[in-house]
């Protein structure tokens, strides 16, 4: 658990402002994504997901936008915390099954104060 | 609370040995996974179970062998053929096979010594 994350994109970002994540797929046919946070030594965490009918999902303090014409997802943090800082990463699938989810390798958010 | 409980958070192997991680969920769903996670890797899909007395192999099942004889249960054995076992494993579960989101555990830390 520890060593998971090394090696990963790194994105430093100062306390208070917004951050953006971006994650790029290449199966046009998929149809369902979701952004996972992974904080070191523990499991990762469900934030949001969204359909391929949406182009743009709220939640608290976060918002996934969807671009399927370049097939790009992203990830915005509003007023980033401390807390935020982990590993996040997406998923996706286009079989409508969970064991066929594709995941990526992930993004590391330090967060500065 | 409801949730997902992964033992031990530590697990060393020694060579020829096979080891037996531990999952268990209480939040009643159908459908569980076992997921390996490498440094710099997106998760990869061991075994995943849909219902009870029954499971199939996901994209890296050599080496591993899974029971499913209670709803709550999922164990994971890594055996001696596995030859590169040190990894972070992640037990997930979601209500049913379809686009759900997963949930995971903590995940166990296994070593080779």
């Amino acid at each position: 658990g520890e060593s998971v994350g090394l090696h990963l994109p790194t994105l430093s970002v100062q306390e208070g402002d917004n951050s953006i994540i971006n994650c790029a797929y290449s199966n046009s046919a998929s149809d369902y994504f979701i952004w996972y946070k992974q904080e070191s030594g523990k499991g990762p965490q469900f934030i949001i997901d969204i359909r391929s009918n949406m182009d743009k999902r709220q939640g608290q303090r976060v918002t996934v936008l969807l671009n399927k014409t370049v097939k790009h997802l992203s990830l915005q943090i509003a007023a980033t915390q401390p807390g935020d800082s982990a590993v996040y990463f997406c998923a996706e699938t286009s079989t409508g099954t969970a064991s066929k989810l594709t995941f990526g390798t992930g993004t590391r958010l330090q967060v500065t104060l | 609370d409801g949730g997902i409980t992964q033992s031990p958070k530590y697990l060393f192997r020694k060579e020829g040995q096979n080891v037996t991680l531990s999952c268990e969920q209480n939040l009643n769903h159908d459908a569980m996974y076992w997921y390996r996670q490498d440094p710099g890797q997106g998760l990869r899909l061991i075994y995943y179970s849909q219902i009870v007395n029954d499971f199939q192999k996901g994209d890296i099942a050599e080496g591993y062998s899974v029971s499913r004889e209670k709803k709550e249960s999922f164990p994971l054995t890594v055996t001696s053929a596995q030859k590169n076992p040190t990894a972070f494993y992640l037990c997930a579960s979601s209500k049913w096979q379809g686009r759900e989101k997963l949930f995971f555990g903590s995940g166990t830390q296994l070593s080779v010594l």
